[in-house]
């Protein structure tokens, strides 16, 4: 069975703080996919990075950094000084890949609303 | 390039009734799924279509339903409304199948039942 777990529902921080949204996941599959995707509130999810379940690099872009370890099945996304525009509801999404099937959904956890205040 | 559009953005449906939603997806892409977001149950998986078969679905009702076209655009629909149905309609589409794509949404259908 697959599950993404947000334990934090709302964060609200200040702006130019930095603010880090956790995310743990349970899957049996050892291959997989993990998703960060962003919600404004005109609905529309907006993609935000892929990691496959064999790069445990940590990944850095502009403001946004990810840390995925696999040992504690988790993939925290940090965003650094934080704008009031980075304010959207946040969320963590499971993929499992199997060569053989055409398996492709994504399991969502319950997401994070993230405010930030100017 | 043109991002997933889905038709219409707005509903409103009595109980009963039954509504169609549309989507197209960005050019090139050929599988298109469907989730259902809903403030209880949050962001669930309806279907994946790819090559005009579904290859997946979710745990949903047979009053769910949905369908491909040969140039990939993909309809769904929802027979006998229940006031439950309401929620935000979101399309996805990518490339292939399989879980080592992104997916790309669309702005999504605002599916209100009366």
């Amino acid at each position: 069975a697959q599950k993404v777990t947000q334990a934090q529902t709302e964060i609200s921080v200040v702006e130019k703080e930095d603010v880090t949204l956790d995310c743990v996941y349970e899957t049996r599959d050892t291959t997989y996919y993990l998703f960060w995707y962003k919600q404004p509130p005109s609905g529309e999810l907006v993609f935000l990075i892929r990691r496959n379940s064999f790069d445990e690099q940590n990944e850095i872009s502009g403001r946004y950094s990810w840390n995925f370890q696999k040992s504690t099945s988790s993939f925290n996304f940090t965003i650094t000084a934080s704008q009031v525009v980075d304010s959207a509801v946040y969320f963590c999404a499971l993929s499992p890949f199997d060569r053989g099937s055409t398996l492709g959904r994504l399991y969502f956890g319950r997401g994070t609303q993230l405010t930030v205040w100017p | 390039k043109a991002g997933v559009t889905q038709t219409p953005r707005y509903l409103i449906k009595t109980r009963g009734q039954q509504v169609t939603l549309s989507c197209s997806p960005i050019s090139g892409h050929r599988s298109v799924s469907w989730y259902q977001q809903t403030p209880g149950q949050g962001l669930q998986f309806l279907f994946e279509y790819f090559s005009e078969t579904q290859r997946n679905k979710g745990n949903f009702p047979g009053r769910f339903s949905g369908r491909q076209f040969s140039n990939s655009r993909s309809e769904m629909n929802v027979s006998t409304l229940e006031l439950g149905d309401s929620a935000l309609y979101l399309c996805a589409s990518k490339r292939a199948v399989g879980g080592d794509d992104e997916q790309y949404f669309g702005p999504g259908t605002r599916l209100t039942v009366t």
